[in-house]
């Protein structure tokens, strides 16, 4: 099956500090990633959608100068959060797809954030 | 109203029973759909991947599309604790329902 590897799995990081987030498909070549924010108990709230090689397209409300996403090859994207703060203490997901609208997604395993 | 609704539960049930899922959505677009188990504090796997009207199984899991009423469901026979997790449901892969948690007693 498709594997999407996500590094690290958890980050405690001081507030003003910036954090990157690393996620890589590792058998096949994901054209488009998708980052994630889960809340406890929460379903998953897409943040952007990037597409290699491209911009990344940010939902309403998700700040694109605070979470910088780099797609710059078909198998890595990264999410950067940038002068974090104890708000952004969160768990990050981010998944992978095929070229293929319709193929199914596949996640990493999630990044555990706490900023202090 | 949202593209998938489904009852985030959450759902209770003895070992050994069968665990019923289902969503429903909005969009008579939608042709593929998924249905991910999620593990507390980790990222969601993929379950079943199905396109057509009808059912598919795998193991002791059934997916089921009923593209006519816009309603899909996931059955678990034999259920285990193993099993204790949250369901979303998600349709062309990017629009997830608000998952179900599931938790099976021992």
């Amino acid at each position: 099956g498709a594997v999407v590897s996500q590094h690290p799995s958890w980050v405690i990081c001081k507030s003003g500090t910036s954090v990157k987030i690393e996620c890589r498909s590792l058998d096949f070549q994901a054209t488009t990633m998708f980052w994630y924010r889960q809340f406890p108990k929460q379903s998953l709230m897409l943040m952007a959608t990037s597409n290699e090689g491209s911009k990344a397209t940010y939902e309403q409300g998700v700040e694109k100068d605070k979470f910088l996403i780099n797609h710059a090859s078909l198998t890595l994207s990264t999410l950067t959060v940038t002068s974090a703060h104890p708000e952004d203490s969160s768990f990050y997901i981010c998944s992978a797809r095929r070229a293929d609208f319709n193929s199914p997604l596949h996640f990493g395993n999630g990044t555990r954030l706490t900023v202090t | 109203q949202k593209e998938v609704e489904q009852d985030p539960g959450p759902l209770s049930v003895p070992e050994g029973a069968i665990v019923s899922l289902n969503c429903t959505y909005s969009n008579s677009a939608f042709q593929y759909f998924m249905w991910y188990r999620q593990y507390s504090r980790k990222g969601p796997e993929l379950l079943m991947y199905t396109y057509s009207s009808g059912n598919k199984e795998d193991g002791r899991f059934t997916a089921q599309v009923d593209k006519s009423s816009k309603y899909i469901s996931l059955f678990i026979r034999d259920s285990q604790p193993s099993d204790s997790a949250t369901y979303l449901c998600a349709m062309r892969g990017v629009s997830f329902g608000a998952g179900t948690t599931v938790t099976v007693r021992a």
